[in-house]
Formats: structure tokens, C-alpha cells, sequence
């Protein structure tokens, strides 16, 4: 159980662009998702924190405007990078916590490689 | 601030034991997590501590002392898909995880 999916695994997209990522919780309600960011050799870079049905919170430095946040139902969240750039290409990963269980385990997606060219 | 400091780099034998050390500062804590993560891939879950002493789960096994802010990971029988990046993450008095840059471990045969 537990499993936490990321659409699309890769995608190149030109400078410019907007990108949708989606994260989903395919067996368990998610009451908190994360986005993080990952620069080859760096640590995880917390975006930000979302719940479900209510504005994410931005962590200092990150752009609300540029990277859009949805939390819509309790098992998806989208992240779009609007008027995307080549330094935003990096490894993007989305998080989740369940309602129940081991509340304190996050469960990680895949995560995505964004390419911008 | 809150800081992680651990080696940034291992190398060990196929077989052997290797233990991991993570010092951590932060602005209060809930607990500390490891995490595997290959390379390309997301981070998973290996292990949580919460009090002091050692937790085992299988081959690895963590352990934490909250007055010295110290934790290490411990891997026994070391097998060549073990290398990976080890990151240790305490969560802090918000509940949000601090993730320093991990420790890359190197497996030779």
C-alpha cells in the first residue's frame, strides 16, 4: 500500500512553455502533499506544502506566481511551472501523508525530470 | 539555524558493515528519518527515531541520541545494490523534514 504515482516521469518542454505535473495517492487519502525540488548532487529543496482544499504555502524564495499549486481532491495535486526557463529544469518530487496509519511517513512519487530547452 | 552535516561520500566492500553518521541542528524535533535514494530516483523510507537508542529493521538499523544530536545508519551484509545516497532528516518543531545533501555510498565488490 501506500503508493504515491507522478505524471509524467519526463518532459522536455521550450522556454516559454507551462507544464502541468501531476501527483496522485492511488490507495490512501492524502491530507498533505508535498512538492520538492532536486538540482543534480543537492539536497531536496522543499517548494512548498499543500492540503487539501486550501492554499499551499510557499517556502521562502519560491515564486507562488510561476509555480502553481492545486490540491483539489485528497488524492491529486498538480504543480504547474508557468512561462517555464532553462534554470527550472531539475528533478521535480511530490510527497504525501495519509489520514491514518503512520501519520509520519511521507510517501514519495517517483518524481519528474523537467527538461527546458 | 537549522544545519545537517554528514559525510558527503563512503566507500565499502560487498559484505562488509558500514555506519553512517548524521549531526543534526534544528529548531526543535519530532523525530528523524532515513531515507534511500538511488540515483534518478526519489527517496524512500528506511527508517524512523523518535526516542534514543537503536531501532533495527533487517540489515539496517538507526540510531539516535537527542541530547547529542546524533544519528547514524547502520548497514550490515552490504550488497552492491545498497549504493545509493543515504539522506537523514529530522523533522523539525513544525513537522517539516530537513534534508541535507546525503551521503553517497560507493559499494565495491
Amino acid at each position: 500500500g501506500a503508493v504515491v504515482s507522478q505524471h509524467p516521469s519526463w518532459v522536455i518542454c521550450k522556454s516559454g512553455t507551462s507544464v502541468k505535473i501531476e501527483c496522485r495517492s492511488l490507495d490512501f487519502q492524502a491530507t498533505t502533499m508535498f512538492w520538492y525540488r532536486q538540482f543534480p548532487k543537492q539536497s531536496l529543496m522543499l517548494m512548498a506544502t499543500s492540503n487539501e482544499g486550501s492554499k499551499a504555502t510557499y517556502e521562502q524564495g519560491v515564486e507562488k506566481d510561476k509555480f502553481l499549486i492545486n490540491h483539489a481532491s485528497l488524492t491529486l495535486s498538480t504543480l504547474t511551472v508557468t512561462s517555464a526557463h532553462p534554470e527550472d529544469s531539475s528533478f521535480y518530487i511530490c510527497s504525501a501523508k495519509g489520514t491514518s496509519g503512520d501519520s509520519y511517513e511521507q510517501y514519495f512519487g517517483p518524481g519528474t525530470r523537467l527538461t527546458v530547452t | 539555524g537549522q544545519n545537517i552535516d554528514q559525510p558527503t561520500e563512503m566507500t565499502a566492500t560487498e559484505g562488509a558493515i558500514v555506519q553512517i553518521n548524521c549531526t543534526y541542528q534544528t529548531s526543535g524535533f519530532n523525530g528523524l528519518f532515513w531515507y534511500q535514494q538511488h540515483a534518478g530516483e526519489a527517496p524512500t523510507f528506511l527508517s524512523y527515531n523518535v526516542l534514543d537508542g537503536l531501532e533495527e529493521k533487517g540489515r539496517f538499523s538507526s540510531f539516535l541520541s537527542r541530547s547529542k544530536g546524533y544519528s547514524y545508519l547502520l548497514l550490515k551484509e552490504l550488497q552492491m545494490k545498497d549504493s545509493a545516497s543515504y539522506l537523514c532528516a529530522p523533522w523539525d518543531s513544525n513537522y517539516q523534514l530537513i534534508w541535507g545533501a546525503g551521503t553517497k555510498l560507493i559499494i565495491k565488490p
